[in-house]
């Protein structure tokens, strides 16, 4: 099945800790993000990568690091900077960034909860 | 700045009427907009797109309209089944941009 992956379902950190969460493509798809919900907010994006080795920081990145090393792979490390971390993960991909024609496929997310 | 508003009331109905959701937006001339389906917990599906020159679209039971004059779409569920009961997304894109906004949705619970 083809699809996006994202682990773990439940994360639960201390504050001051860093922690990194997993996001795996099979669609082959170039781009990939990471947005994060909120309740009664919409998906407010935090990074995003277009191709390899290349991301561009969204409109709420403070706190957040990505990597791109892999086309499948695009993994989101939340840091200790980041003063609001508790809230629900979603990472998506989709065939091209630029072209509004295609629709983002979403993975299951990740649910954070620090204390 | 660019905002898209979504009912934040949930949206209750009758199984076998039709569902209306409204997705109303400003500051932005999106060249595609798009549906979604968020169960809880999971991620958002995708369900429809409609372009700014198409009036109306079509899928099995669902309708989406799309009025750049009044900057709005409607979102219709029609013979609505309790298994429809849940958020649904409205998400804009301009021409040659990467961003995709998305609204806050609007839930849906259909009563047997």
């Amino acid at each position: 099945d083809g699809g996006i992956t994202q682990s773990p379902k439940y994360l639960f950190r201390k504050e001051g800790q860093n922690v990194t969460l997993s996001c795996e493509q099979n669609l082959n798809h170039d781009a990939m993000y990471w947005y994060r919900q909120d309740p009664g907010q919409g998906l407010r994006l935090i990074y995003y990568s277009q191709i390899v080795n290349d991301f561009q920081k969204g409109d709420i990145a403070e706190g957040y690091s990505v990597s791109r090393e892999k086309k499948e792979s695009f993994p989101l490390t939340v840091t200790s900077a980041q003063k609001n971390p508790t809230a629900f993960y979603l990472c998506a991909s989709s065939n091209n960034l630029r072209d509004p024609r295609y629709e983002q496929y979403f993975g299951p997310g990740t649910r954070l909860t620090v204390t | 700045s660019q905002k898209i508003e979504q009912n934040s009331e949930a949206l209750n109905i009758q199984e076998g009427k039709t569902a209306t959701l409204t997705c109303n937006y400003t500051n932005y001339s999106p060249a595609y907009l798009q549906w979604y389906r968020q169960d809880p917990g999971r991620g958002p599906v995708f369900l429809l797109l409609i372009r700014e020159n198409e009036k109306e679209k079509r899928k099995e039971r669902l309708k989406v309209t799309f009025d750049t004059t009044l900057k709005q779409s409607l979102f219709h569920i029609t013979a609505s089944q309790p298994a429809d009961s849940a958020t649904y997304l409205c998400a804009l894109k301009g021409t040659g941009g990467f961003k995709t906004i998305f609204g806050a949705g609007t839930r849906l619970f259909v009563k047997a």
